[in-house]
């Protein structure tokens, strides 16, 4: 089974703190993902990679920057955490056409 | 106007009955995917369709593509059916990303 996880289920941080996020998958997949899910917005791309140190912004990049040094790891950045980045935060990987989600990360900026 | 509407937005059913959530688009597509996600938990991808009809267990999912139009039916429904369901559709052409709809809330009582 493919295996996506996320380093916290949830996390709070003060306003102004920079905060990391990350996944890993053990599938060897090249695209990974991040998103942000919000009530009555759904889904929203933050960014995505297909290699290694490769990325492309999604629809809401604005507050956000990635890394991704290993093909297993792709990390989301928040370099100054504001309230407004309160949500969940949710990773994927994907071999081609289908994702797999790990289970999230419910951030809490105060 | 979003790329992908889904309706119901809530949907309350008791159990037993028959349930169907409806997904429709308006862009040009290689592939719909149906996701699923309970409360506090993940995603989990139910189908991937390009055409057709697939059948998974008391899941049905339809996709009429000259309609822009897909269906997610839950036959016999139990309580552990509640969850939201989320339509997403990948554009065609080289990219892999998602385009997700606001998802359907759905609680089944018994």
């Amino acid at each position: 089974d493919v295996k996506v996880t996320q380093s916290s289920r949830y996390l709070v941080k003060r306003t102004g703190e920079k905060v990391f996020l990350e996944c890993v998958q053990d599938m060897d997949h090249e695209n990974m993902f991040w998103y942000r899910q919000d009530p009555g917005l759904g889904l929203r791309l933050i960014y995505f990679s297909y290699d290694v140190k490769m990325k492309e912004k999604g629809d809401i990049p604005e507050g956000y920057s990635v890394s991704r040094e290993k093909k297993e790891r792709f990390s989301l950045i928040l370099e100054s955490a504001s309230t407004n980045q309160t949500s969940m935060y949710l990773c994927a990987s994907s071999p081609y056409n289908e994702q797999f989600f790990g289970p999230g990360t419910r951030l809490t900026v105060l | 106007k979003n790329e992908v509407e889904q309706s119901p937005q809530n949907l309350t059913a008791q159990e037993g009955e028959f349930i169907t959530i409806n997904c429709s688009y308006s862009v040009g597509i290689s592939a719909l995917h149906w996701l699923q996600q309970h409360p506090g938990g993940g995603i989990v991808s139910l189908f991937m369709l390009s055409s057709g009809k697939k059948k998974h267990g008391r899941l049905i999912a339809t996709i009429n593509i000259q309609e822009k139009h897909s269906s997610l039916h839950i036959t016999a429904s139990h309580p552990r059916d509640s969850a939201v369901y989320i339509c997403a559709v990948k554009k065609g052409g080289a990219t892999n990303k998602l385009i997700f709809g606001t998802g359907t809330l759905l609680a089944v009582q018994p």
